[in-house]
């Protein structure tokens, strides 16, 4: 079957305009995660939502980033006034239940480059 | 200061050879280690994945250990080939999600390249 999807895949923008990033998870996954990468780092947590209740946004760096699941299946992760620092891959993942231990099945990633 | 620290943070190594990643953490208590691949452009693809009562496990060529005691866990590549030139990603899951929230503990990775 489809893993978790992404898109888009590439996203350039100009310093100051809003981005919208989508994830697609895998059918019946009932965790989604999103995560923010910096070249050459691990993950970084950003936010998590179990069905569509989004129950911790603990890891997002400011109040210009907004996520939702809004029918507890594909996910948009926004950016408002985006920054230079913003520029990242953002992964999203899914897992079968809500259990931190469940595996996370990762996405490829949208790689944001803000010029 | 970041709870899982790895090393090296790069190799480069001949293909065939073996080559061994080293993953340091603090989280305690933790529920499971898991090592991830994770390919240029892509995301991470969990190889192994060890409770903190397992001591080894394995994945292929692929061998995973941990000892809970020095909380050292460490990933062996025998006889590397070209397609596991790759970021290796230690990853550590707190025991409570309350005491940690929903975050997993991610490690900077190792990044391999294998030369023919």
């Amino acid at each position: 079957g489809a893993g978790v999807s992404q898109s888009p895949r590439y996203k350039v923008a100009k310093r100051g305009q809003d981005v919208a990033l989508r994830c697609d998870p895998i059918s019946g996954h009932v965790s989604l995660f999103w995560y923010q990468q910096a070249l050459g780092q691990g993950p970084e947590f950003l936010t998590y939502f179990q069905n569509e209740a989004q129950l911790d946004k603990s890891g997002l760096p400011s109040d210009r980033f907004f996520a939702e699941r809004p029918e507890g299946s594909v996910s948009t992760l926004k950016i408002q006034r985006t920054q230079q620092e913003d520029s990242a891959v953002y992964l999203c993942a899914s897992s079968t239940r809500s259990a931190l231990q469940e595996t996370q099945y990762f996405g490829p990633g949208t790689r944001l480059l803000v010029l | 200061k970041n709870q899982v620290e790895q090393s090296p943070q790069s190799l480069i190594i001949l293909e065939g050879k073996n080559c061994t990643l080293q993953c340091n953490y603090t989280v305690s208590p933790f529920s499971n280690l898991r090592w991830y691949k994770q390919d240029t452009g892509r995301g991470p693809v969990s190889l192994t994945i060890m409770t903190f009562s397992e001591n080894t496990k394995s994945n292929g060529r692929y061998t995973a250990t941990l000892d809970a005691d020095t909380k050292q866990s460490s990933l062996h590549i025998t006889a590397s080939q070209l397609s596991d030139s790759a970021s290796y990603i230690c990853v550590v899951t707190p025991t409570s999600v309350k005491a940690a929230g929903n975050k997993l503990t991610f490690g900077g990775g190792t990044r391999v390249l294998v030369k023919p």
